[in-house]
């Protein structure tokens, strides 16, 4: 299996929803990553985790909120969103730690429209 | 700041023709780079990358060129075929570490 999934394709929210995305992988990978791509715009970090840990939190807004339940699994929990938020959000995986190249293979993404 | 620049938003080749796509970068810490190809409404979909230690990768139609000195990468398509049509997006890591930078893009016409 050398996909990551992601659910939901798309996802129409309010302001004041609480709503999750979520990201898989069974291809061993032990970095996950979330990014946010806006129209005609290139992905932007916001959000690394490495053997199951955050590492890298790009200065994200907390209404966005990562977990990382296991090895396999990564969510993004949404609350009270602004309309500016809305994007596709892009999920990645790679192999982790120093030893290996950083090519990250990417989900399809969740278009995210926020009401 | 940029780091990754790709500097031409949009490139038409003709059919069967060769597509060269540039990008530079400025971080000297990059040690890794990489090419992604994307459709609309999919993820970016890794297509080959290089090592500093080389100057040259090849996988079948393409073709990545690495110039340190100049601080320089160029994708090499040939031929290029309809398929090819998509928006490349040039990448640099440093140091294997986690994070990879993404230039602007470059979205490749391919006239028939």
């Amino acid at each position: 299996d050398t996909e990551v999934t992601q659910t939901p394709k798309h996802l129409v929210m309010g302001m004041t929803n609480k709503k999750s995305l979520k990201c898989e992988q069974h291809m061993g990978h032990r970095a996950m990553y979330w990014y946010k791509q806006k129209a005609k715009k290139p992905p932007e970090l916001m959000f690394v985790y490495s053997y199951e840990k955050l590492s890298i939190n790009e200065s994200v807004p907390s209404r966005f909120s990562p977990e990382c339940p296991n090895s396999s699994l990564l969510n993004l929990h949404l609350h009270a969103l602004q309309p500016e938020d809305s994007a596709l959000y892009l999920c990645a995986s790679s192999q982790a730690g120093t030893t290996s190249y950083n090519e990250q293979f990417f989900g399809p993404g969740t278009r995210l429209t926020v009401l | 700041d940029q780091q990754v620049k790709q500097n031409s938003p949009s490139l038409s080749v003709q059919e069967g023709r060769i597509s060269i796509l540039n990008c530079d970068y400025t971080n000297s810490m990059f040690d890794y780079f990489l090419w992604y190809k994307k459709y609309p409404a999919e993820g970016p979909t890794f297509l080959i990358s290089i090592s500093s230690i080389k100057d040259k990768n090849e996988d079948g139609r393409f073709t990545v060129f690495l110039n340190k000195s100049a601080k320089h990468l160029s994708l090499h398509i040939v031929p290029s075929q309809p398929g090819d049509s998509a928006v490349y997006f040039c990448a640099a890591s440093p140091n294997r570490d986690d994070k990879i930078i993404f230039g602007k893009g470059t979205r490749l016409h391919i006239l028939p």
